[in-house]
């Protein structure tokens, strides 16, 4: 167990939907990552918070954009959705602001599995 | 844009063979990580290679990293059901005080009992 809760586990949706996918980071991490996995591509870094600012920007879509809360716990919010966006998407959390695999190494959630149909 | 290519992409081995898995690129990187990840779970970080020519063994898992930190092994040995699974490498470079990590797209491991 990383330590590290994704949820839903799993979401199905339409088309033009927008959904919310929501992580709380391990205890003690302040840094939250987002990445999307599909058969294609593989794992893309989307974006990273630490501490409630926005930290890093990857291949990020402008439909989907992300927070962080005062809590640390973080949502990925993706919308006008296209077939192309069903994926997993995980979480990682690490300890500082600096993705460093001595001092902060990665752990990373179960991810969502999103559908659109 | 640093891509990591990993080879073979599928790997389908009885149990008690050895296998090699790879991950090359043409770019240097600071440090090479490699992950295993499951049905349903997210990556595991396995074990970090930071110098060239680095050797690093994990119970029957062996990694190594190349003389000019573009290029890295999985080797393991009398192969388990257990050790089935998506074997990713990341490839970490240092951008001032930040690492960007990029992920290969993995070895998908399956090994039958």
């Amino acid at each position: 167990d990383s330590g590290v809760t994704q949820t839903p586990k799993h979401l199905i949706t339409a088309t033009g939907q927008r959904v919310t996918l929501r992580c709380s980071p391990r205890s003690g991490d302040l840094s939250v990552y987002w990445y999307q996995q599909s058969l294609d591509q593989g794992l893309q870094f989307l974006i990273q918070y630490y501490n409630g600012e926005e930290r890093a920007k990857g291949n990020i879509l402008e439909r989907f954009s992300a927070q962080q809360f005062p809590d640390l716990h973080s949502e990925l919010n993706l919308s006008s959705l296209e077939l192309g966006d069903s994926a997993l998407y995980f979480c990682a959390s690490s300890e500082g602001p600096h993705l460093s695999s001595y001092n902060s190494p990665l752990h990373f959630g179960n991810g969502t599995r999103l559908t659109v149909t | 844009t640093q891509l990591l290519e990993q080879s073979p992409q599928f790997l389908s081995i009885q149990e008690g063979e050895n296998l090699t898995v790879y991950c090359n690129s043409s770019s240097v990187f600071s440090s090479l990580q490699w992950y295993r990840q499951e049905p349903g779970e997210g990556p595991v970080l396995l074990v970090t290679v930071v110098t060239g020519g680095e050797v690093k063994k994990l119970k029957r898992l062996t990694f190594q990293f190349g003389d000019a930190r573009k290029d890295s092994s999985l080797h393991i040995t009398a192969a388990q059901p257990g050790d089935t699974g998506l074997y990713l490498c990341a490839g970490a470079v240092s951008g001032g005080s930040n690492y960007k990590l990029t992920f290969g797209k993995g070895t998908l491991l399956t090994v039958n009992p």
